[in-house]
């Protein structure tokens, strides 16, 4: 069964360092996200992707971050300048449109910062 | 807005004994509910969705869910715990019923299975 893969599992970084998230959505999905968990919080959203370009964004998505889809397969979260409190499980997730609203998700990036 | 409460953070049972973990939601308009589960160090698994079909829905893994709109609730439910059960459980709502819409998890509850 197709699946969501996201690379790499755990990223230790320094504060005020750059890190890329890399997310393969499945295949023939059009509808891309990135959610965020902070240890002991809830699951958080962050932004949807659609037709190259983002569809919407939560108020913890700032300049800080970004996103892309830099080929056909790939789907990057990129944190500019980590601080701190960017700690968190990172989880990536895509859906169908052709098949309602259900979001498959990855099994997600825990992120440190030190 | 919409919001979903999980009303306990932690449940324990015995494996055996049945399963209750209770969701509300909050919607402006009628809404789909899921609920997902995420295994320790895994990602999060879709167990079942309520899309306005049935008001009672059958999931993976023995579970279920009944959509009850008097009392804003999907609360998830098993006849009978397993030890592999155990793992943290999300009532998650869709903050609009369109196509790319995100979703609005709750705090999420842990689910302990007791031999």
């Amino acid at each position: 069964e197709p699946e969501v893969t996201q690379t790499p599992s755990h990223q230790v970084t320094q504060m005020g360092q750059e890190v890329i998230l890399r997310c393969v959505p499945i295949s023939n999905h059009l509808y891309f996200y990135w959610y965020r968990q902070i240890l002991g919080q809830k699951v958080e959203f962050l932004v949807s992707f659609y037709n190259n370009e983002i569809s919407e964004k939560s108020e913890i998505f700032d300049d800080q971050f970004s996103v892309e889809r830099p080929d056909g397969s790939n789907f990057t979260l990129k944190i500019r300048s980590t601080k701190l409190e960017d700690s968190a499980m990172y989880f990536c997730a895509s859906s169908d449109p052709n098949r309602g609203i259900e979001q498959f998700f990855g099994p997600g990036t825990r992120l440190t910062v030190l | 807005a919409q919001s979903v409460t999980q009303l306990d953070s932690h449940v324990s049972v015995s494996e055996g004994t049945p399963v209750l973990l209770r969701c509300n939601y909050s919607s402006s308009y009628s809404p789909s509910l899921f609920w997902y589960v995420q295994h320790p160090n895994k990602g999060l698994q879709l167990l079942l969705k309520y899309t306005s079909a049935a008001t009672l829905v059958k999931g993976i893994n023995g579970f279920e869910a009944e959509f009850k709109k008097s009392e804003t609730s999907f609360h998830l439910t098993k006849p009978s715990a397993h030890m592999s059960d155990a793992a943290e459980y999300f009532c998650v709502v869709t903050l609009r019923n369109s196509g790319n819409t995100p979703l609005v998890f709750g705090k999420g509850t842990r689910l302990s299975v007791i031999a």
